[in-house]
């Protein structure tokens, strides 16, 4: 049991190039959830996903792209990276909204 | 909008010398109140949840409490490895968006 598995856990990219963020959980947990960290500003909610075919935007969504075809993965995708976007990107789960699960952060720099 | 607050933003404490942190929000009808800690390059990790009023939970040297507008976790007789960020997150009754405070910096030492 893993639990919330991202990858790459660090990537420097160019800006203007794209990339996905992996997450998958193996809790078959139906909630699951994107957010971004920056110093000072705690974490926000960048999408969301409710159920397999389900997802909807948080609060910073601009510049992402999310899709969940399975309960276990719900990739982030950065469409055209900008600096704004260097951030620690955290991807979430839950099966009853109790008790979220985070992994262990994706460190991205776009320079 | 809903909208978490924590203070302090750093907190500095010696080993054995309890304190509070405080989490106040604002938010149409709480489905829950969350703390996390976390660790320097590591995600957050689940403490508690709180649904009411008057609840309270303990874990360790932890208690966390909650009012209506409020909550609080005590640290009594904190040791080293309590230094962390501790994160205040709230979730709207029929929402399933997480919103967080921006976190206390707890450093306790020997």
């Amino acid at each position: 049991n893993a639990g919330v598995t991202q990858t790459p856990k660090f990537q420097v990219l160019k800006t203007g190039q794209s990339m996905t963020l992996q997450c998958a959980q193996d809790m078959n947990h139906e909630y699951m959830s994107w957010y971004r960290q920056d110093p000072g500003m705690g974490l926000r909610l960048i999408h969301y996903s409710v159920g397999a075919g389900i997802t909807d935007q948080g609060e910073v969504p601009n510049g992402y792209n999310v899709s969940r075809s399975t309960t276990e993965d719900f990739p982030l995708r950065l469409l055209s990276a900008a600096p704004s976007q260097t951030s620690v990107y955290f991807c979430a789960s839950s099966q009853t909204r109790t008790g979220y699960t985070f992994g262990s952060g994706t460190r991205l720099t776009v320079v | 909008e809903d909208q978490v607050t924590q203070s302090p933003e750093a907190l500095r404490l010696q080993e054995g010398e309890s304190s509070s942190l405080n989490c106040s929000y604002t938010v149409s009808g709480l489905r829950g109140l969350f703390w996390y800690r976390q660790d320097p390059g590591k995600g957050p990790e689940f403490l508690f949840t709180l649904y009411s009023a008057g609840e309270e939970k303990e874990k360790e040297r932890l208690k966390a409490t909650l009012t209506k507008k409020e909550s609080f976790l005590h640290i009594t007789a904190p040791k080293p490895e309590d230094s962390a960020t501790y994160l205040c997150a709230v979730l709207r009754e029929y929402g399933n968006k997480l919103v967080f405070g921006a976190g206390t910096i707890l450093r306790v030492k020997s």
